[in-house]
C-alpha cells in the first residue's frame, strides 16, 4: 500500500458529462501529480500542485481542471467528457525535496460510453 | 527536451535466468532517472532511482539497474527471475524543464511488459 488513495476505483459515465476524481496523498507530502494512462497515449502527465497551488502544467486539455485543498487532498475534474477521455487516471505524491520519488494511488478507471 | 525510450514492448525470459529490461535516456542537463512497476489492475510502484554516485543502483525486490553515461542509458536488471516478476515496467526520467526546476514530474517510457515463464 503506497498510502495515497484515489476514489472511486472505477467509474462509468456518459459523453458529455463531468466527473471528479479524488486524491489524497500520503500523510506529510505537499506534492499532487495526476498523470493519463491510455493505450494509445501511454502515461501523460498532466498536472502538479504543491501545498494548494499550481506547479507545473503538461498536456491536460482545458476541459480539464484540478485543484488541491488545505487540507492537501486534491480533485481532478473532467468536463464535456469524450470517449477518448476513457482511461486510467493516476495520482500520485512525494516529499519535499528534489529528486524524491512519487508514491502512486492504484487509479481511477474511467469508462466514458 | 527529456525522453526515456523503451525499445522493447515484451521481454520473456525462463524462470531463474537473468533479465535486462533496457532504457535509454535524452535530457538535457543531470539525468534523475527512475524504475517503476506496475501489476495487473494497480498503481506504480517505485523499484529505483539514480540521482547520482554509483552506477549500479540497487533496489526492491532483488533488481537493480546500471547506470551508463556514455551510452545514455538505464537498464533494470535481476540475476534471477521468478514468475511473480512478470508486470509492466516503467522507465522515467525527471522533468525539470517548466515548473522552475522545483518540479519531480516524471516523463515516462512506453513500458515493456516482463513475461517470465515457469
Amino acid at each position: 500500500d503506497s498510502g495515497v488513495t484515489q476514489t472511486p476505483k472505477h467509474l462509468i459515465t456518459a459523453t458529455g458529462q463531468r466527473v471528479t476524481l479524488r486524491c489524497s496523498p500520503r500523510s506529510g507530502d505537499l506534492s499532487v501529480y495526476w498523470y493519463q494512462q491510455s493505450l494509445d497515449q501511454g502515461l501523460q502527465f498532466l498536472i502538479q500542485y504543491y501545498n494548494g497551488e499550481e506547479r507545473a502544467k503538461g498536456n491536460i486539455l482545458e476541459r480539464f481542471s484540478a485543484q488541491q485543498f488545505p487540507d492537501l487532498h486534491s480533485e481532478l475534474n473532467l468536463s464535456s467528457l469524450e470517449l477518448g477521455d476513457s482511461a486510467l487516471y493516476f495520482c500520485a505524491s512525494s516529499p519535499r525535496g528534489q529528486n524524491t520519488e512519487a508514491f502512486f494511488g492504484q487509479g481511477t478507471r474511467l469508462t466514458v460510453v | 527536451a527529456q525522453s526515456v525510450a523503451q525499445p522493447e514492448d515484451q521481454v520473456n525470459v525462463a524462470e531463474g535466468n537473468p533479465l535486462t529490461v533496457k532504457c535509454t535516456y535524452s535530457v538535457s542537463g543531470n539525468p534523475y532517472l527512475f524504475w517503476y512497476v506496475q501489476y495487473p489492475n494497480r498503481g506504480l510502484q517505485f523499484l529505483l532511482k539514480y540521482i547520482t554516485g554509483d552506477n549500479l543502483v540497487k533496489g526492491s525486490y532483488g533488481f537493480e539497474a546500471e547506470f551508463n553515461k556514455s551510452q545514455t542509458s538505464f537498464h533494470l536488471k535481476k540475476p534471477s527471475a521468478l514468475v511473480s516478476d512478470s508486470a509492466l515496467y516503467f522507465c522515467a526520467v525527471r522533468d525539470a524543464s517548466s515548473g522552475g526546476g522545483a518540479t519531480n514530474k516524471l516523463i515516462f517510457g512506453t513500458g515493456t511488459l516482463l513475461a517470465v515463464q515457469p
